[in-house]
């Protein structure tokens, strides 16, 4: 059974500073990865989208990497501002079927302090 | 906006009561899905389903029906509400394609609170 997990579950940084948010999975035979962004009371917002090919994925500040063997992900941000404050998700797809299931990690609080 | 409806955004039962929670939306995606968020759990699949016509269980169905009416909705029913479902409800859809990946879009949610 595919599992994810997200690490930290919080983290709290200074603007400004760069950050790395991390997601790992024990089962390596995904077909993708992907992050969302939830702000609070919200529905979910796809940020970027990995699939099992490739190594990494760039939306602007944003920069997520997968390393399918070792079943990890890590989605860096850059030179944080306040409005990245959110809580983030990954979520990963079996290779198996086509039905479009998502397993998620619990997620990363985030606060990006003025 | 195109996007994903789901009503209401929230409610407040009893024990044993029963409800329908709406979804629908308008980017004639295929596939559409129930999940349920729970503090510190991340969200977890209730039912999906794949196709017009087809439904399937998710990771934690017990205590849900669906309906896929048509291609644009589908509905969760609580037959008989419980406060251990007590939640915040997401439903979402997308248009599966094996190269493209998935283009998932999610509604706003219902908060549900089951006294």
């Amino acid at each position: 059974k595919q599992e994810v997990t997200q690490i930290p579950a919080a983290l709290s940084v200074p603007e400004g500073e760069n950050l790395v948010l991390n997601c790992s999975f024990t089962d390596s035979a995904i077909y993708n990865l992907q992050w969302f962004r939830q702000d609070p009371g919200k529905g979910l917002t796809s940020l970027l989208l990995i699939q099992s090919s490739q190594r990494e994925q760039t939306s602007g500040r944003l920069n997520a990497s997968l390393d399918k063997s070792s079943g990890r992900s890590t989605l860096y941000i850059a030179a944080s501002q306040p409005g990245d404050s959110a809580t983030y998700l990954c979520a990963v797809r079996g290779a198996a079927g086509n039905t479009g299931k998502l397993i998620f990690g619990q997620g990363t609080t985030l606060q990006v302090k003025p | 906006n195109a996007g994903v409806t789901q009503t209401p955004k929230f409610q407040v039962l009893k024990t044993g009561q029963s409800m329908t929670l709406q979804c629908a939306q308008d980017m004639n995606h295929n596939s559409m899905y129930w999940y349920r968020q729970d503090p510190g759990m991340g969200l977890r699949l209730i039912y999906y389903s794949a196709s017009e016509g087809t439904t399937d269980k998710g990771e934690v169905p017990n205590g849900y029906n669906v309906s896929r009416l048509n291609k644009r909705e589908f509905s969760l029913r609580l037959e008989s509400a419980a406060p251990s479902q007590t939640s915040v409800y997401f439903c979402a859809s997308s248009e599966p394609r094996f190269r493209d990946g998935y283009g998932y879009t999610f509604g706003s949610g219902t908060r549900l609170t089951v006294v």
